[in-house]
């Protein structure tokens, strides 16, 4: 599995667009990105995954670049809740099974 | 529709004992994997089973052990408990192997 590196903490004004950025320099291609969050003290909550394209979903958006090496995911409009840790992941899914590798993340605070 | 269970949520145990630990996956879900969190090395991949077969392992001593039964609830077992084993073991679900859906954990307290 690819490495992923992350900004250990960012800041963001709620109610603005709150942009996490995530290197995966070494990703191969058949590995996808993943992101996770986990709010304190909860198991990890899914957001979104991609391979290629830009995804969106009623959570957010991820965008990966061109050459895959890195990408960032977008929470549109910043609330309290989303005060957690953000967890980039790339991970293989060979015939359904999925190991994910978590590192040490982005704490992202919302300030009001 | 439920979310994944596990049970207990909060358990003390002494040192050199063994503990089990177990997961109900939200139902429909055929994998079932177990991570353990602590403060110093985060989230770890502990193993993941699919239809009974463990098909991942992470890298964890032979003391940690896990099985799944036919309806896909989860059991997870660690033998001659450690100080270190201290944690918060977290058990997620899956259905088409991309989106992983997490329980609320069991703290594991080791004295």
């Amino acid at each position: 599995d690819a490495k992923t590196t992350q900004p250990p903490s960012m800041d963001c004004a709620e109610g603005r667009a709150a942009n996490l950025p995530c290197n995966h320099s070494t990703i191969s291609g058949n590995e996808y990105v993943y992101w996770y969050r986990q709010i304190h003290s909860q198991g990890p909550q899914y957001i979104i995954h991609g391979l290629k394209n830009n995804e969106t979903n009623e959570m957010a958006s991820l965008i990966i670049t061109e050459d895959r090496k890195s990408s960032t995911l977008i929470l549109p409009h910043a609330t309290l809740r989303d005060t957690a840790v953000y967890y980039c992941i790339a991970a293989l899914i060979i015939q359904g099974a999925q190991k994910l590798v978590f590192g040490q993340g982005t704490r992202l605070t919302i300030n009001p | 529709k439920a979310g994944v269970t596990q049970t207990p949520r909060y358990l003390i145990k002494t040192r050199g004992q063994q503990v089990t630990l177990s997961c109900s996956p939200i139902s429909g879900h055929r994998s079932v994997s177990w991570y353990q969190q602590t403060p110093g090395q985060g989230l770890q991949f502990l193993f993941e089973y699919f239809s009974e077969t463990q098909r991942n392992k992470g890298n964890f001593p032979g003391r940690f052990s896990g099985r799944q039964f036919s309806n896909s609830r989860s059991e997870m077992n660690v033998s001659t408990l450690e100080l270190g084993d201290s944690a918060l073991y977290l058990c997620a679900s899956s259905l088409s192997g991309f989106e992983q859906y997490f329980g609320p954990g069991t703290r594991l307290t080791v004295t």
